[in-house]
């Protein structure tokens, strides 16, 4: 069984600081790894995603996540962020089993960015 | 391009009754999966439709039912609702395939059950 924790519920940072999501997952079989944002009132939207490869991703809006499998975590981050990145943000897993890929979500982090 | 799209985007139902709502995927895809976002947690999978079957399914109670019809859209059915069953429901669709792990999400139907 695969489980994901988002270490924060609450992240507060000020425009234009750089911010960290953290997120760690733990499961016995391998794994993808995935960063949705949620914007109020809309469904999920895909920020960036891990198969294989290089550990560090690059997505949209500016965002990155480095994948450590020796610590099974997967944090996003980005340099420098906006008013406007103020959202929930949810780490997911699914298992590598060619069929289905059911996402199992962490419980969310919420990102207030003030000025 | 139509995304995908959910109906109705809200419902209010009371305790005991029945519900259905739909959900149509994304041009092109041809499998839908459906996940449950109780407030201020993180979405739950239900199950997930593929050539008109439910293909996985997670851990949730038979009183959750559902269906995919050959154009691919699909519906969810809940029995005898419960209080705790208040959530927004939130429908993905993918592309069985090289790109099947990624799924785009609908805005989600929000059920109010009283």
């Amino acid at each position: 069984a695969q489980s994901v924790t988002q270490l924060d519920s609450q992240v507060p940072v000020f425009e234009e600081a750089p911010v960290e999501l953290r997120c760690n997952y733990s499961s016995s079989v391998s794994v993808y790894l995935f960063w949705y944002v949620q914007y109020p009132n809309q469904g999920l939207q895909l920020l960036l995603k891990y198969l294989s490869g290089s550990t560090l991703v690059k997505g949209i809006n500016g965002f990155e996540a480095e994948f450590n499998k020796s610590q099974t975590s997967f944090h996003l981050r980005k340099p420098s962020v906006h008013i406007s990145d103020t959202a929930e943000y949810f780490c997911a897993v699914s298992e590598n089993s060619n069929s289905g890929y059911a996402l199992n979500f962490g419980k969310g982090t919420s990102l207030l960015v003030t000025p | 391009d139509a995304g995908v799209t959910q109906s109705p985007t809200h419902l209010i139902k009371t305790r005991g009754q029945q519900v259905t709502l739909r959900c149509s995927p994304k041009s092109g895809h041809d499998t839908v999966s459906w996940y449950q976002q109780a407030l201020g947690q993180g979405p739950q999978f239900i199950f997930q439709y593929y050539e008109e079957e439910e293909r996985q399914r997670g851990n949730f109670p038979d009183r959750f039912s559902g269906h995919q019809f050959p154009n691919y859209s699909s519906e969810l059915n809940v029995n005898a609702l419960l209080l705790g069953d208040s959530a927004l429901y939130l429908c993905a669709s993918s592309l069985e395939g090289q790109s099947s792990y990624e799924q785009y999400f609908g805005p989600g139907t929000r059920l109010t059950v009283t």
